[in-house]
């Protein structure tokens, strides 16, 4: 079955260090996702892209970037782990179009930044 | 005030019940509508989309959108152990590939007591 998956699912890391967070999906989705998620904010996109070489920031952008070389990843990358990148983070991918417009999530990448 | 609003709860109810779960928002341009479980340390797993308004029904599950006062509700009939997760609301104004973007609702936790 085609899925969507991240990893790892749990990281402890420290401050100030790169981190990147791994997204693989193959249902061969153009349309690409980043959310975190967290108490009293709910689901916030971090940065989306619509299609290979394609990126976009979100609402809370600041901190991270991401690429994207092919069609089936979506890497999440955060430059300087900071303690208030304290999160869950999940990947999403849509078809985008008809009845398949919504967002389909994975299972979600915890990370903690000490 | 937000974009959407959804009551966090927690919702308890006893097994068999009817969980009743509502989302108001306040841009009208929205059109497509979406209902997530999303299960302890887990990711929103999709349960209902709705384009427009009316009813939908899908095994216990019926999703009701009222575009005119701006509501959409979720009714989960007899209602198990296994149906208590936070639900979230999310909606849209058109086509994610076109840069709508989903705005998703805070979450209600729900729990089923045997």
């Amino acid at each position: 079955d085609a899925e969507i998956t991240q990893s790892p699912r749990h990281k402890i890391t420290e401050t100030g260090r790169q981190v990147t967070l791994a997204c693989h999906q193959t249902w061969n989705h153009n349309n690409m996702f980043w959310y975190r998620q967290d108490l009293g904010h709910g689901l916030r996109l971090i940065h989306y892209s619509y299609g290979v070489q394609d990126t976009n920031k979100g609402e809370v952008s600041d901190g991270y970037s991401v690429s994207r070389s092919n069609t089936e990843d979506l890497p999440l990358t955060l430059e300087s782990a900071a303690s208030s990148q304290t999160s869950v983070y999940f990947c999403a991918s849509s078809p985008g179009t008809g009845s398949g417009n919504t967002i389909y999530f994975g299972e979600g990448s915890w990370l903690t930044v000490v | 005030q937000k974009e959407v609003e959804q009551d966090p709860g927690p919702l308890s109810v006893p097994e068999g019940a009817i969980v009743s779960l509502n989302c108001t928002y306040s841009n009208s341009a929205f059109q497509y509508f979406m209902w997530y479980r999303q299960y302890s340390r887990k990711g929103p797993e999709l349960l209902m989309y709705t384009y427009s308004s009316g009813n939908k029904e899908d095994g216990r599950f019926t999703a009701q959108v009222d575009k005119s006062s701006k509501y959409i509700s979720l009714f989960i009939r007899d209602s198990q152990p296994s149906d208590s997760a936070t639900y979230l609301c999310a909606m849209t104004g058109g086509p994610v590939a076109a840069g709508n973007k989903l705005t998703f609702g805070g979450g209600t936790r729900v729990l089923v007591k045997p």
